[in-house]
């Protein structure tokens, strides 16, 4: 059973850092692009990143390019991403998602995480 | 970027009829080379995470049930509901993976 277990989340005041992880079970992680996408309270999904499964290619939303990275830990199938410079607009529920395929990194997510809430306030 | 544009925000339906959403793509998401439309619908129910209904515009994940249907090509999409159920409360979104993923703003589909 494909598990994703996103962690991380937490108040960092404008300007911060977190680090957001996500622990994938049940398939073979490094066969698969995985993603994050956000949700703010009420709203609507946005894609925020994208890597491919070797970790080579990266993919960002302008809204948070230079800002986020994301990166990926075969060995111990974890997903991360580093958030620099944070705003109040950052503020969302993010998920972490997998690509439905292995291979191509732009494909459906056919598993999601429950999610691991980042809130940025003073 | 891609703008994913969804019709109607909000629709209500009764019990067994059908619900149609719409999707419309700033740019055709029609990959020339394998004729596929990089496209997919999710439903996302109230504190959960969205959940795969179709992709490549018209195929249905597993385990999702044959009343949930996608057509459409180019930059007009369709997602439809027959007979809905109680069940089927929720938000759909659509997302284009043509490029770089974008979703629509997502539908809210309720009861009547």
């Amino acid at each position: 059973e494909v598990q994703l277990l996103a962690s991380g989340g937490n108040l960092v005041q404008p300007g911060g850092s977190l680090r957001l992880s996500c622990a994938a079970s049940g398939f073979t992680f490094s066969s698969y692009a995985m993603n994050w996408v956000r949700q703010a309270a009420g709203k609507g999904l946005e894609w925020v990143s994208t890597i491919s499964g070797g970790g080579s290619g990266t993919y960002y939303a302008d809204s948070v390019k230079g800002r986020f990275t994301i990166s990926r830990d075969n060995s111990k199938n974890t997903l991360y991403l580093q958030m620099n410079s944070l705003r109040a607009e950052d503020t969302a529920l993010y998920f972490c998602a997998k690509n439905r395929d292995s291979g191509r990194w732009n494909l459906p997510f056919d598993y999601w995480g429950q999610g691991t809430l980042v809130t940025v306030s003073s | 970027d891609i703008v994913v544009t969804q019709s109607p925000d909000s629709l209500a339906v009764s019990l067994g009829e059908t619900a149609t959403i719409n999707c419309k793509s700033s740019q055709s998401v029609l990959y020339s080379s394998n004729n596929k439309n990089y496209l997919t619908w999710y439903q996302q129910k109230p504190g959960q995470p969205p959940k795969l209904l179709i992709y490549w515009a018209s195929t249905r994940e597993s385990g999702v049930p044959d009343r949930f249907s996608g057509s459409g090509s180019g930059t007009d999409f369709t997602l439809t509901i027959s007979s809905l159920q109680a069940e089927d409360v929720a938000v759909y979104y659509c997302q284009q993976y043509y490029t770089t993923p974008t979703f629509g703003q997502g539908t809210k589909v309720e009861i009547k």
